[in-house]
């Protein structure tokens, strides 16, 4: 079974400051990685999604992560953070095929002070 | 833009009472599950169907929950009796049928049991 880590539970920032959250996922066969984001009293929505290819892959609002297999990791990274980028973030793993299930992490509070 | 549609958004009960959640995915998409997360957690999958029929129950308390999707497009939740421990968010997501289809997110519904 699959298990993904989210190594930090909270993140605050100062806007227009880099950013970068980590993921460390674990698997012993090949996985689809996602990141998700949740503003408060909503539901999820796909930021980026890792299924194969190039190993950086570019999300919508600016976001972008890198896949890296050696070290099982996907950390969420953007340059330049906002303060409507304030959220709660989810790494999530899928095993490679069909009717397999999304297991998430724990989420990690990205917070944008002024 | 088409949505998940979630109903209620809240939900105040007591103990040993029975509640039921409603979910109306995305039309056209055949795949839908109900997630359910814990304050603090990522979402855990309780249900999949593909059309009318379950998938994955497999973490679906099957003493107090039920799922159905008779027609094979909306879906009811249901907990009977509801427990303290099942204050959480119920989110509902559809997706077109495929490996790796994005699932789309409902609101969710938030459940206190007092």
């Amino acid at each position: 079974a699959q298990s993904v880590t989210q190594l930090d539970s909270q993140v605050p920032v100062f806007e227009e400051a880099p950013v970068e959250l980590r993921c460390n996922y674990s698997s012993s066969v090949s996985v689809y990685l996602f990141w998700y984001v949740q503003y408060p009293n909503q539901g999820l929505q796909l930021l980026l999604k890792y299924l194969s290819g190039s190993t950086l892959v570019k999300g919508i609002n600016g976001f972008e992560a890198e896949f890296n297999k050696s070290q099982t990791s996907f950390h969420l990274r953007k340059p330049s953070v906002h303060i409507s980028d304030t959220a709660e973030y989810f790494c999530a793993v899928k095993r490679g095929g069909s009717n397999y299930k999304l297991t998430f992490g724990k989420g990690t509070l990205l917070t944008v002070n002024p | 833009e088409a949505e998940v549609a979630q109903s209620p958004r809240y939900k105040i009960t007591e103990k040993s009472q029975a509640v039921a959640f409603w979910c109306d995915p995305i039309s056209g998409h055949a795949t839908l599950y109900w997630y359910r997360q814990i304050l603090g957690q990522g979402p855990e999958l309780l249900v999949q169907f593909q059309d009318e029929s379950v998938v994955d129950d497999s973490q679906l308390p099957k003493d107090r929950f039920s799922a159905e999707r008779l027609k094979g497009v909306d879906s009811t939740l249901k907990i009977q009796p509801a427990e303290l421990g099942d204050s959480a968010m119920y989110l509902c997501a559809s997706s077109t049928s495929g490996t790796n289809n994005e699932q789309f997110f409902g609101p969710g519904t938030r459940l206190t049991v007092l």
